[in-house]
């Protein structure tokens, strides 16, 4: 049984705020990752991070930053938020087995509205 | 780049099989995987294929031709609880990362 969790599931805020997206597992897992899904839409990876102090960029280009202190801990930032940031945001966890075959275990998500 | 193809709707009705096909480019590829996502929910792994041929999980069986860069996912005895999107995702050499198909939507129907 995977056990990711994302707080908060939903939020709603204005413009311009700064926001912090948590995500934490208590799989151990090395690998960790931040996808951006729109309603109907495919998952699109933004960020992801191989271990603790390391963080790079997806994929789809993102206005958001990561930091990985903690091996059970990956936020995502957001500065200023804007109404073209809307989406559910999805984060996941791989245990990372030294080949290409790591399952990817996903938190419930948080679904951010901007006004 | 690094890109899947699927359909993007499929209706079935209950108690029926439907198979839902993946392609993808062959540059790097390493394996496929499909994942089910109900609506408002997160993604669920349901199967990996790294080898040509036939993977089965009960009602679920996935399917690999490297050789036809083509892979699909079979399911049996449709239940109406079935009715989610159901995305294919390659790893390629190297690199942990999936990239996702478009998903594809299955409504079953009674």
């Amino acid at each position: 049984e995977a056990d990711i969790y994302q707080t908060p599931r939903y939020l709603v805020i204005g413009t311009g705020k700064k926001i912090t997206l948590e995500c934490s597992q208590t799989m151990g897992h090395d690998k960790m990752y931040w996808y951006q899904q729109d309603p109907g839409m495919e998952l699109h990876l933004i960020h992801y991070s191989y271990g603790v102090n390391s963080t790079e960029k997806g994929d789809l280009s993102s206005e958001s930053t990561v930091s990985r202190i903690r091996t059970e801990h990956f936020p995502l930032t957001l500065e200023s938020a804007r109404p073209s940031h809307t989406s559910q945001y999805l984060c996941a966890s791989s245990e990372g087995t030294g080949t290409s075959t790591d399952t990817q275990y996903f938190g419930p998500g948080t679904r951010l509205t901007v006004l | 780049g690094q890109s899947l193809e699927q359909p993007s709707e499929v209706t079935a009705v209950e108690g029926a099989i439907v198979q839902i096909n993946c392609t993808y480019q062959t540059s790097g590829f390493y394996g496929l995987s499909w994942y089910q996502q109900h609506d408002g929910g997160a993604p669920t792994f349901l199967s990996y294929n790294g080898l040509d041929g036939l993977e089965e999980t009960g009602r679920f069986s996935s399917f690999l031709s490297r050789s036809d860069s083509y892979g699909y996912l079979l399911l049996q005895e449709l239940q109406m609880k079935d009715s989610a999107s159901y995305f294919c995702a390659a790893t390629w050499a190297g690199s942990y990362q999936l990239t996702f198909g478009k998903g594809t939507k299955l409504s079953v129907i009674p």
